[in-house]
C-alpha cells in the first residue's frame, strides 16, 4: 500500500505567476485535504475535496482552487503569487471526509516566491 | 473560537526523561485530538489520537491525557530519545470549522532531546 504522494518536491515562482501541486492520494482514500504550512507555524487548512466535491474551505482567498479527479488524485492551484506563499503545501488523504477519519500527511511541497 | 493554543514552544529534555506538551482549545463542537510528528523537511506523521469519550489513551511510549471540562489535552513520552527530537503538532477538528474533518493545528514545540 502506498501512501500519499506529491510533486513537485520544490518549485520557485515569481510573484504574479501561477502554479499547480499534485497529489496522490493513499490507496482507499475518497478525501483530500490542502494545508499551507508557513515556516515556523503549524499547518492551516486552505480546503478538502471529497468525492470530487470541495467539502469545507479555510480562510484563503479564490486565487486558491483546487479540484479532484475520480481516482480521488487532487490538485491545488494557487494564482496571482504574491510573496506571502511561500510555504510548504501539505496534502492528507483520509478514507472519509468526518472528524472520524485519520489524515495521512504527504511529504509536502515546498514553494517559494521570489 | 477555532483556535489551538499549544505550549511550550520549545522543550529541552534528557535522554530518558518526560516530555510534556500541553495544548488547550475553546470549541466544544471538537469530537478528535490527534497529535502529530514532524521531521524537518517531511509532512507530519499521525502520532496517537484521542476522543473526548476518554480520559487517557496510551501507545507504547507515548500517552495522551484529556480533561474535557477544562478543554485542555496534553501529549506525555515517557524514556524520551535523541530519536524524538522533533517538532510535535497538537490539533483538533469537529464540527464549527470549514468543514467537519479539517484539523486546527497548533502552533507546535520543537523538542530537543540531549544524550
Amino acid at each position: 500500500e502506498t501512501g500519499v504522494t506529491q510533486s513537485p518536491t520544490h518549485l520557485i515562482k515569481t510573484r504574479g505567476q501561477q502554479v499547480t501541486l499534485r497529489c496522490s492520494s493513499q490507496s482507499g482514500h475518497n478525501t483530500v485535504s490542502w494545508y499551507q504550512q508557513a515556516l515556523g507555524q503549524g499547518p492551516q487548512f486552505i480546503f478538502q475535496y471529497y468525492r470530487e466535491e470541495e467539502n469545507g474551505r479555510g480562510n484563503f482567498p479564490p486565487r486558491f482552487s483546487g479540484l479532484q479527479f475520480p481516482n480521488y488524485s487532487s490538485e491545488l492551484n494557487v494564482n496571482a503569487l504574491e510573496l506571502d506563499d511561500s510555504a510548504l503545501y501539505l496534502c492528507a488523504s483520509s478514507p472519509g471526509p468526518t472528524s472520524y477519519n485519520e489524515q495521512f500527511f504527504g511529504p509536502g511541497t515546498r514553494l517559494t516566491v521570489l | 473560537q477555532q483556535q489551538v493554543k499549544q505550549s511550550p514552544q520549545s522543550l529541552i529534555v534528557q535522554k530518558g526523561g518526560i516530555s510534556i506538551i500541553n495544548c488547550a482549545y475553546e470549541n466544544t463542537a471538537f469530537d478528535y485530538f490527534p497529535w502529530y510528528q514532524q521531521f524537518p523537511g517531511k509532512g507530519p506523521a499521525l502520532l496517537i489520537a484521542i476522543r473526548p469519550d476518554v480520559s487517557e489513551k496510551k501507545e507504547g511510549r507515548f500517552t495522551i491525557s484529556f480533561n474535557k471540562s477544562a478543554k485542555q489535552f496534553s501529549l506525555h513520552i515517557m524514556d524520551s530519545q535523541p530519536g524524538d527530537s522533533a517538532t510535535y503538532f497538537c490539533a483538533a477538528s469537529g464540527w464549527g470549522g470549514g468543514s467537519q474533518g479539517n484539523l486546527i493545528f497548533g502552533k507546535g514545540t520543537k523538542l530537543s532531546v540531549k544524550p
